[in-house]
């Protein structure tokens, strides 16, 4: 199986920070990763797909980027509506579709 | 729009199976496939399997061969999940997911459904 290791697990930064989540396989993926974000008692949301792709609708200060095993997921300027948990996913047939352990951001 | 919406909460007695619903609308039902992923209190989230709303095959994530079954009713356009001899560690949000490709199981989980909880508790 393909292990994602996400980091870090928790991040408290302020608003307008740039903040960056990385992802890491355990074997190459190629582009084959998404980003989620989840708010308390609610379902995932997609907001980046194949690793660099915005969903419709999701605003730009959010972007992927990273092929291969290194990925990242960066917010440009944190706003107080991203508190939430987020979580990177690959995807491939051969494998189970894993995910990250995900990451807890905080406002400070 | 474009929405699924899954069965009410449940609790059940360890041993027991359960029974999770996700009904699609807003599109068309067998042109996508449908992923379940679990979440246990304060954990993360967990890849359960997918069933293709056309042919109904299914794949299942090694853990729960056995013990899970995907099924689908395309008359009423219903997704199913069903859980065998539950443990207290089965407690869980249950979604349901779609991908966003064209009749093909990769890809991006892009329409949730709400989340059904399934408690496990003697």
């Amino acid at each position: 199986d393909i292990q994602m290791t996400q980091s870090p697990s928790s991040l408290s930064a302020s608003v307008g920070d740039r903040v960056t989540i990385t992802c890491q396989a355990s074997q190459d993926i190629s582009n084959s990763l998404n980003w989620y974000q989840q708010k308390p008692g609610k379902a995932p949301k997609l907001l980046i797909y194949d690793a660099s792709y915005l969903e419709t609708g999701v605003p730009s200060r959010f972007s992927g980027s990273g092929s291969g095993t290194d990925f990242t997921f960066t917010i440009s300027s944190l706003q107080p509506q991203d508190i939430a948990t987020y979580y990177c996913q690959h995807y491939n047939d051969l494998f189970p579709y894993s995910f990250g352990q995900g990451t807890k951001l905080e406002i400070k | 729009q474009v929405q699924l919406v899954q069965s009410g909460a449940e609790v059940k007695k360890p041993g027991a199976s359960v029974k999770v619903s996700c009904k699609a609308s807003g599109y068309t039902f067998t042109a996508y496939y449908i992923h379940w992923v679990r979440q246990a209190p304060g954990q993360g989230l967990e890849w359960m399997g997918w069933i293709s709303p056309n042919s109904g095959a299914t794949k299942y994530a090694q853990k729960f061969q056995g013990w899970v079954t995907m099924t689908r009713d395309t008359s009423i356009s219903t997704a199913y999940m069903e859980l065998r001899r539950l443990r207290s560690d089965d407690t869980a949000v249950y979604y349901c997911a779609r991908v966003n490709g064209w009749e093909l199981p990769r890809g991006a989980f892009n329409i949730w459904g709400q989340g059904t909880m399934v408690t496990v508790s003697s």
